[in-house]
């Protein structure tokens, strides 16, 4: 079937670790997106990729990386350089770039603790 | 600035009972504004979508409402279910051509009780 496939769905980190949570998609869409929700805040963008090997900083980029090798995949890197890194990580993807009209559909999540 | 409001935060309703959901927003102009239910520790799941001349949309038990003029938009939920018991979100796609530009609201929590 398709969809989103996120891992690990629970990760531990400790404070000065690097840690990559992976995207895949088997929907063949163009546009991929990187999100952080936090308890009672409204979802904040990350990162975000319309083709492969072309990237843009969302809101919230600071201390986060990613790549964009291939279309299907898109692993978000969570570096030391991040302050507060516990929160749940979601990634989303989209046929139509721009995603106006483009139906939104996301993985299950990646919750992130640091310890 | 653009912004999304939910209201209530959060919300207990006994099951078989109808409940509104609201979303006021300020992101103008906007190309198009959806409903996401999103259970606890999964990712959202897209409810409904509906573009700026559209007042209303209906999938199943659920029934978004939309008034471009006063920028509301209300979830109506019809004889609650348990699985019901979810976060929902309202999204506002701005019309600005900003990839990656959706205006998340911070959610309503419902809770459906036997």
């Amino acid at each position: 079937d398709g969809g989103i496939t996120q891992s690990p769905k629970y990760l531990f980190r400790k404070e000065g670790q690097n840690v990559t949570l992976s995207c895949e998609q088997n929907l063949n869409h163009d546009a991929m997106y990187w999100y952080r929700q936090d308890p009672g805040q409204g979802l904040r963008l990350i990162y975000y990729s319309q083709i492969v090997n072309d990237f843009q900083k969302g809101d919230i980029a600071e201390g986060y990386s990613v790549s964009r090798e291939k279309k299907e995949s898109f692993p978000l890197t969570v570096t030391s350089a991040q302050k507060n890194p516990t929160a749940f990580y979601l990634c989303a993807s989209s046929s139509v770039p721009g995603q106006e009209g483009g139906e939104l559909f996301f993985g299950e999540g990646s919750r992130l603790t640091v310890l | 600035k653009n912004q999304v409001e939910q209201s209530p935060q959060s919300l207990i309703i006994l099951e078989g009972k109808n409940c509104t959901l609201q979303c006021n927003y300020t992101v103008s102009p906007f190309s198009n504004l959806r409903w996401y239910k999103q259970d606890t520790g999964r990712g959202p799941v897209s409810l409904t979508i509906m573009t700026f001349s559209e007042n209303t949309k209906s999938n199943g038990r659920y029934t978004a409402t939309l008034d471009a003029d006063t920028k509301q938009s209300s979830l109506h939920i019809t004889a609650s279910q348990l699985s019901d018991s979810a976060s929902y979100i309202c999204v506002v796609i701005p019309n600005s051509g900003n990839t990656g530009k959706l205006i998340f609201g911070q959610g309503t929590t419902l809770q459906v009780k036997p």
